[in-house]
């Protein structure tokens, strides 16, 4: 079965400040994958996915992720820190068969606390 | 696009009753829908899996006579938490997916039970 762990359970920047969500996979086959907003009280939004085309994945919000298999990793980046980005973001795995077709279920990391200072 | 709602986004109920809970997928036919419980400062923890016109999937420690989900057309799936107990008090979420995979969640809805 595989596992998403994502180190740190808070973040905090400065607005303007680089910001470096970290996501480490475990899967047998190169799994999908993908990151997720969630802002108080709120449902998830996608930020972005990687699905076997282009490594590096941009996303909404100034967001992108490189996925590195060697690594089995999947860090989500921004340049610069908005006080908006502000929340919890879930880092998440789709398997995959030996032919590549999804499973479809998601498995979810236990998810980073984003907090921006001033 | 990829819009998916939830009613209600809010309820209490007394304990004993039951409590149905909607997802829609609002501008595209959703083949899977998706049912999460969220705990307080926890990640998600996925429920069941529905296809349309199918039985839900349940995952390992859901009991499916509690949690009754009903996926009748491609744009609704219902969750409905029957004889609600203040254990049952949670965040549930919907999320839906078509023919892309991706998945797409709903607003979720805040259960009390008292």
């Amino acid at each position: 079965a595989q596992s998403v762990t994502q180190l740190g359970s808070h973040v905090s920047v400065s607005e303007g400040a680089l910001v470096l969500l970290r996501c480490n996979y475990s899967s047998s086959v190169p799994p999908y994958l993908f990151w997720y907003v969630q802002y108080p009280n709120q449902g998830l939004q996608l930020l972005l996915k990687y699905t076997s085309a282009a490594t590096l994945v941009k996303g909404i919000n100034g967001f992108e992720a490189e996925f590195k298999k060697s690594e089995t990793s999947f860090h989500l980046t921004k340049p610069s820190a908005h006080m908006s980005d502000a929340a919890e973001y879930f880092c998440a795995v789709s398997d995959l068969d030996a032919g590549g077709t999804s499973y479809g279920k998601l498995t979810f990391g236990q998810g980073t606390i984003l907090t921006v200072h001033p | 696009g990829a819009v998916v709602s939830q009613h209600p986004s809010r309820v209490i109920c007394k304990s004993g009753t039951s409590v149905k809970i909607e997802c829609r997928s609002l501008d595209f036919q959703a083949t899977t829908m998706f049912w999460y419980r969220q705990f307080p400062k926890k990640s998600l923890m996925l429920m069941a899996t529905s296809n349309e016109g199918s039985k839900a999937t349940y995952e390992q420690g859901v009991e499916k006579d509690k949690f009754l989900i009903n996926h009748a057309s491609l744009t609704l799936s219902t969750l409905t938490v029957t004889s609600a107990h203040p254990e049952d008090s949670s965040f549930y979420i919907c999320s839906a997916s078509g023919v892309l995979e991706t998945q797409y969640f709903g607003p979720g809805t805040r259960l009390l039970v008292l």
